[in-house]
């Protein structure tokens, strides 16, 4: 099945600074959904892309799908502490989801 | 509306000895989907359910097994426990098959440590 790539793999940043994180994928996706995992919880569903070019925000997140359809990506503005966890990138391959392997992030106050 | 509820939350067993784990979608979610989550392979499809009927399979041995009631709640069950068993396992639904592009939800997990 289709593989998404994920990156970075991990990131250490100031509070206030701006994040940014991509996911790329080798065949064409119909749905980009972006997560966000902290320790010990399931993943919480963050912004969900269905159109081409689409530009979708919640708070300081935006997350785009790409125009090629094979690519999405999520920023962050003004990073806080609580930004802190892992970011997955989702899409449905062949009736079952593919996850990256996930962003981790660091925000240091 | 409740979301998705997983138990038990945690859970300790020994190789050998077989466990069964519980996930209530949320209300009006007919698919449930379970995955294994590892440091190592990080998120991986186990399989999902919809209408009682499992639909998708990933790669994993016949041990893994699942079931689906018809309130759409879903077990899934781990026999002969491996020490590479233990993992988070987490089940997420969404109103349709999640192959369509519905949006899952996840549920909290279940950390499974078998000694």
């Amino acid at each position: 099945g289709q593989q998404l790539n994920q990156s970075p793999q991990s990131m250490f940043i100031q509070e206030g600074e701006d994040v940014s994180m991509n996911c790329t994928s080798s065949s064409i996706f119909n749905t980009w959904l972006w997560y966000k995992q902290e320790p010990g919880e399931g993943p919480v569903l963050l912004i969900a892309l269905y159109k081409a070019g689409e530009l979708t925000s919640n708070g300081r997140l935006t997350a785009q799908f790409g125009i090629t359809r094979k690519d999405s990506f999520l920023n962050i503005s003004a990073s806080i502490p609580s930004d802190v966890g892992i970011y997955f990138c989702a899409g449905p391959d062949n009736n079952d989801m593919r996850f990256g392997a996930g962003t981790r992030l660091t925000v240091k106050p | 509306k409740a979301g998705v509820t997983q138990t038990p939350r945690y859970l300790i067993k020994t190789r050998g000895q077989q466990v069964t784990l519980s996930c209530s979608p949320i209300s009006g979610h007919r698919s449930v989907s379970w995955y294994q989550q590892t440091p190592g392979q990080g998120l991986q499809f186990l399989f999902e359910y919809f209408s009682e009927t499992q639909r998708n399979k990933g790669n994993f041995p016949g041990r893994f097994s699942g079931r689906q009631f018809s309130n759409s709640r879903s077990e899934m069950n781990v026999s002969t426990l491996e020490l590479g068993d233990s993992a988070l396992y987490l089940c997420a639904s969404s109103p349709n098959l999640a192959g369509v592009g519905e949006t899952q939800y996840f549920g909290p997990g279940t950390r499974l440590l078998v000694l």
